[in-house]
């Protein structure tokens, strides 16, 4: 089974900062590789799709990059909103999830 | 409005049985693929099951493979997980999720229902 790796698992930062979360795959996923935001006590909301398109209606500072093994999300300048946990997935024949990553307020 | 709403969750014994349900509106339920996806207190996201558009076909995590069964009724927009045998390690907020092409990409998620299993 392919396992998603996250890291860091908590970020801190402040408002207008650029944030980078990395997930590595255990074995080359092409780019089916997926981001979602969790705000605190609502559903995922996905972000990015097969590694860095934008899901309609996501805001343009978020991007994602990346290939094979290893993947980024990158928030270019945080907002009030996006303090949340942002989970990888690795999705096609099947859905493995990265344990997820806080990012909370400096 | 793109609209899934869970029901059905609540407190049960191990042991015991739970059906969920998962009201669909705003689009057109009987082409997507749909999912059950849950998550502990506290833990990251777990996929359940999955079921094909016309619930011919059908998938199980390993975990709750022979105790939960997957179904949907196109005429009414429902999804349902029935929940078999359940044991404390199921306890999670249980999400439905819609799934346009069928490679568990999720588009669409429910709030989510809490299922409990305690004595």
């Amino acid at each position: 089974d392919i396992q998603m790796t996250q890291s860091p698992s908590t970020l801190s930062a402040s408002v207008g900062d650029r944030v980078t979360i990395t997930c590595r795959a255990s074995q080359s996923i092409s780019s089916w590789l997926a981001w979602y935001q969790q705000n605190p006590g609502k559903a995922p909301k996905l972000l990015i799709y097969k590694a860095s398109t934008l899901e309609s209606g996501v805001p343009s500072r978020f991007s994602g990059s990346g290939s094979g093994t290893e993947f980024t999300l990158t928030i270019s300048s945080l907002q009030p909103d996006d303090f949340a946990t942002y989970y990888c997935q690795h999705y096609n024949s099947c859905s493995t999830f990265g344990q997820g990553t806080k990012v909370e307020i400096k | 409005e793109v609209q899934l709403v869970e029901s059905g969750g609540g407190l049960v014994q191990p042991g015991g049985s739970l059906r969920l349900s998962c009201a669909a509106s705003g689009f057109t339920f009987s082409s997507y693929w749909m999912h059950w996806v849950r998550q502990a207190p506290g833990k990251g996201l777990v996929w359940v099951s999955r079921i094909n558009t016309d619930g011919s076909s059908t998938n199980y995590a390993d975990s709750v493979k022979g105790r939960f069964t997957i179904s949907r009724d196109n005429a009414k927009n429902t999804l349902y997980l029935q929940m078999n045998s359940l044991r404390a390690e199921d306890t999670a907020v249980y999400y439905c999720a819609s799934d346009i092409v069928g490679v568990f990409l999720f588009d669409y998620w429910g709030q989510g229902t809490l299922v409990t299993v305690s004595s």
